[in-house]
């Protein structure tokens, strides 16, 4: 069942900007993950932070988790053209194993 | 990262027909694999979670008897979409994990079905 909700539904930024994306979910998770996808392909993992862990860094990426607030923000620096794409929040709940997607931001990373 | 093949990448059918979807994971055995439908622009809906070797588990709302899943082997599984309607297009993609719960997954490239 959908369970995260991302925010904003949509994004338009310059090269060079930093992108926020934030993600909020209901249940207690195990793990969250961020993924992305192209037009009308597969996902691409992107990273995943466990619920004990609150910020996670990756190239470009910084994830954080905030699991009071059932929230989490992945933030794009030195975006670039190529970073246009859909993102996604996904949380694999403690009592699950399946992945629950959230709703999705599409990002639009113009030169 | 390990691989996870999915096939065909675009399939037309007449309506009435049955298609038959691929996933197979390339390098890694997968007891567990996950089905999911994404409309335009919209999210990924968890279908049915596919088990090696038992039956599939459905979730809500979903027809088992219209989109039949088998998991024959520890690589592959396949979702078959049967009497097909206008209504079952859509783009279907299968994930399978390499793991316990806290790793990633790994998704196929999706399956654009267009039934007319």
């Amino acid at each position: 069942s959908q369970q995260g909700e991302e925010d904003p539904q949509a994004l338009s930024i310059q090269e060079g900007e930093n992108a926020t994306m934030n993600c909020s979910y209901k249940t207690s998770i195990n793990n969250l993950q961020w993924y992305r996808q192209n037009s009308g392909r597969g996902l691409v993992h992107l990273i995943l932070i466990r619920s004990n862990e609150r910020e996670k860094h990756s190239g470009r990426l910084r994830v954080t988790l905030d699991t009071s607030k059932k929230s989490s923000s992945l933030l794009i620096t030195a975006s670039r053209a190529a970073d246009t794409a859909s993102y996604f929040c996904a949380t694999v709940p403690n009592s699950g194993y399946a992945l629950n997607f959230g709703k999705g931001t599409s990002l639009l990373v113009t030169p | 990262g390990a691989v996870v093949s999915q096939h065909p990448s675009r399939v037309i059918c007449k309506s009435g027909t049955s298609v038959k979807i691929e996933c197979r994971s390339l390098d890694f055995q997968a007891t567990t694999m996950f089905w999911y439908r994404q409309f335009p622009k919209k999210s990924l809906m968890l279908m049915a979670t596919s088990n090696e070797g038992s039956k599939a588990t459905y979730e809500q709302g979903v027809e088992k008897d219209k989109f039949l899943i088998n998991h024959a082997s520890l690589t592959l599984s396949t979702l078959t979409v049967t009497s097909a309607h206008p209504e079952d297009s859509s783009f279907y993609i299968c994930s399978a994990r390499d793991g316990a719960l806290n790793t990633e997954a790994f998704f196929g490239q999706g399956t654009r079905l267009t039934v007319v």
